[in-house]
């Protein structure tokens, strides 16, 4: 079965970096592009950005650009996003979800990070 | 790229309709037939309900569709039921490789 396992929570200071990973399994990885959308505490979904697994190929939101790099494993089937320069408005729960003809069909469980000093 | 705008929350009735509205511009939802709605409930991962404005992937109930008129997309929820409570996300294709979501709407079973 498809399956996205991210790795766990995170806590930072401000102006420090975080690297989260999605781990798929049970498709062919580089079939199928991985979003990365996040949800701070009480607010909406907010879509930051696509790798394509195959070709390691980027998109970013605006809002994001300068600081999120997205890149990817192919040996471990695994996508990273790395996030620079933390502020107190970057702690959320991050997502990664498959991206399919069909929209974001399946999704990693989230990992809360927290930006605190 | 700003987010698409919701309704901050609609309710209703068990067995009643309810319609959320989604409103872009016509640099994504106007643009595109990439419109897709997805379900959360709290504390859980977003769920894909309508994919390509309309589609429901497999699995999803009949009660959820999808519709497109100029800028504005809208997921009406028919025979509403009690786990039908969440809050509900639209999507849209912004081009350029890039999507943006709605503002989100808590759909509240009275």
């Amino acid at each position: 079965q498809v399956q996205l396992v991210q790795s766990g929570a995170e806590v930072k200071k401000p102006g420090a970096s975080v690297k989260l990973s999605c781990k798929a399994s049970g498709y062919s990885f580089t079939s199928y592009y991985i979003c990365w959308v996040r949800q701070a505490p009480g607010q909406g979904l907010e879509w930051m950005g696509v790798i394509v697994p195959s070709a390691g190929s980027t998109s970013y939101a605006q809002n994001f650009r300068g600081r999120v790099t997205m890149t990817r494993d192919t040996s471990t089937s695994t996508v990273y996003m790395e996030l620079s320069g933390l502020t107190s408005e970057d702690t959320a729960v991050y997502y990664c979800a498959r991206n399919s003809d069909s929209g974001y069909d399946f999704w990693g469980q989230g990992t809360l990070v927290t930006v605190s000093s | 790229q700003s987010a698409l705008t919701q309704p901050r929350s609609v309710s209703g009735s068990p067995g009643q309709s309810v319609t959320i509205s989604c409103t872009g511009t016509s640099s994504d939802v106007g643009s595109y037939n990439y419109v897709s709605w997805y379900q959360q409930h709290p504390g859980r991962a977003p769920k894909l309900l309508i994919y390509d404005v309309s589609k429901r992937p497999s699995g999803v109930p009949d009660r959820f569709s999808g519709s497109k008129s100029g800028n504005t997309a809208s997921l009406t929820i028919s025979g509403l039921q009690a786990e039908d409570e969440a809050d509900y996300y639209c999507c849209s294709y912004a081009g350029s490789y890039t999507y943006v979501f709605g503002t989100g709407t808590k759909v509240t079973v009275l």
